[in-house]
């Protein structure tokens, strides 16, 4: 089955260390996105690709970093910047075409600090 | 630059009565809209999406929405909601320029009761 998977499904973070989210998708989409998801506030992008090797910083890039070396896989790394970093994580993906194309969500990682 | 409004932060509604989830939108240009629904600790699902044509569109799980392009709004309904509807719903738009971002709204949670 074609789809989106994130792992894993719940991650620990201890005070200054830096924690990588995984996003994988096998269906051949050209872009990737990453957003952040808190109570009450909607989700807010945090990073997206539209190509290999090339990437966009949303509105609430800092204290995050990504990479985009292959078109599948798309991982976000948490950095010990990022001063409140609890929060449910969610990967997208979509094509690019002439038309707009609808964003498919994985299941979401749970980031919580000890 | 464009914001999406969703007025009702929590909507409840007895079981097999027709529910109207609010949604609007703020563009300088043309814009897609988009409906989302969201099961606890899952990602997001598409409901159904409006690109251009008709203004009323058909989605999954027996919701509709119209596109009121003078009122600058979305809204969702279904004319007979069941107890496995309850979720949170959220809207998006993206404007039609090629950017491929979306904007989401803070989220409606439908809470249908027996």
């Amino acid at each position: 089955d074609g789809g989106i998977t994130q792992s894993p499904k719940y991650l620990f973070r201890k005070e200054g260390q830096n924690v990588t989210l995984s996003c994988e998708q096998n269906l051949n989409h050209d872009a990737m996105y990453w957003y952040r998801q808190d109570p009450g506030q909607g989700l807010r992008l945090i990073y997206y690709s539209q190509i290999v090797n090339d990437f966009q910083k949303g509105d609430i890039a800092e204290g995050y970093s990504v990479s985009r070396e292959k078109k599948e896989s798309f991982p976000l790394t948490v950095t010990s910047a990022q001063k409140n970093p609890t929060a449910f994580y969610l990967c997208a993906s979509s094509i690019i075409g002439g038309v707009m194309e609808t964003q498919y969500f994985g299941p979401g990682t749970r980031l919580l600090v000890l | 630059a464009q914001s999406v409004t969703q007025l009702d932060s929590q909507v409840p509604v007895f079981e097999e009565a027709p529910v109207e989830l609010r949604c609007n939108y703020s563009s300088s240009v043309s814009v897609y809209l988009f409906w989302y629904v969201q099961y606890p600790n899952q990602g997001l699902q598409l409901l159904l999406k409006y690109l251009s044509g008709s203004t009323l569109v058909k989605g999954i799980n027996g919701f509709e929405a119209e596109f009121n392009k003078s009122q600058t709004s979305f809204h969702l309904r279904k004319p007979s909601v069941h107890i496995s509807d309850t979720a949170e719903y959220f809207c998006a738009v993206s404007d039609a320029s090629g950017t491929y971002k979306y904007i989401f709204g803070t989220g409606t949670r439908l809470k249908v009761l027996a």
